[in-house]
């Protein structure tokens, strides 16, 4: 049982270039999500997903794009790299267990990701 | 707009010492409050606080939630160098599950 892992663990892009984040989680999880921490922050919600096909915006969306194909991958898109993207990346999963349960999402292990 | 804020930002205590971590919120659909550790990597699960009142306990570590005034607190009791770390709150809102996370606390323990 690995949890959430995510690939790759560093990446250093150029400004304009493409790359994808890749996330899956062995959970069986309905509930995944990607955010990202920049220096000194907490972490800011920019997709979600409540199951397969299903996806919503975060907090900050702008410049990403994401997709729910399957219950258990969940990648983001950078189309246009800028220098406001330099930042760790998190994904993270979680299910629901009711209103009597303890909560918590599963985090995988972070991507660095810094666009110069 | 929902928000979480934490304070102090940066705190640096000996070993031994007693610490109190402050998370205020302000969040719609509100209902639960979540503590994470952030050592180098991902953040690790702590505490989840929904009732008003109880304490959570782990170890040297408790966490207690007032949604009449909208904060919760985090203490560490006999501090350990161990303790270094970043401590985030967050609040989860009904729904999607979403949490909202406070811009977090380092914790800088000295030996």
């Amino acid at each position: 049982n690995a949890g959430v892992t995510q690939t790759p663990k560093f990446r250093i892009l150029k400004i304009g270039q493409s790359m994808t984040l890749q996330c899956t989680q062995d959970m069986n999880h309905n509930y995944m999500y990607w955010y990202r921490q920049d220096p000194g922050m907490g972490l800011k919600l920019i997709y979600y997903s409540v199951g397969a096909g299903i996806t919503d915006k975060g907090e900050v969306p702008n410049g990403y794009n994401v997709s729910r194909s399957t219950t258990e991958d969940f990648p983001l898109r950078l189309e246009l790299a800028a220098p406001s993207q330099t930042s760790v990346y998190f994904c993270a999963s979680s299910s629901w267990g009711g209103p009597l349960t303890d909560y918590e999402q599963y985090f995988g292990p972070g991507t660095r990701l810094t666009v110069t | 707009e929902d928000k979480v804020v934490q304070s102090p930002l940066s705190l640096v205590v000996h070993e031994g010492d007693t610490v109190t971590l402050n998370c205020s919120y302000e969040v719609t659909n509100f209902r639960s409050l979540l503590w994470y550790k952030q050592e180098k990597k991902a953040p690790t699960f702590l505490f989840m606080l929904t009732s008003s009142g109880i304490e959570k306990k782990s170890g040297r570590l408790s966490s207690i939630l007032d949604k009449k005034e909208l904060f919760s607190i985090l203490n560490i009791t006999a501090t350990q160098t161990g303790d270094s770390a970043i401590y985030l709150c967050a609040a989860l809102k009904l729904g999607a599950q979403k949490l909202v996370f406070g811009q977090g606390t380092r914790l800088t323990i000295n030996p």
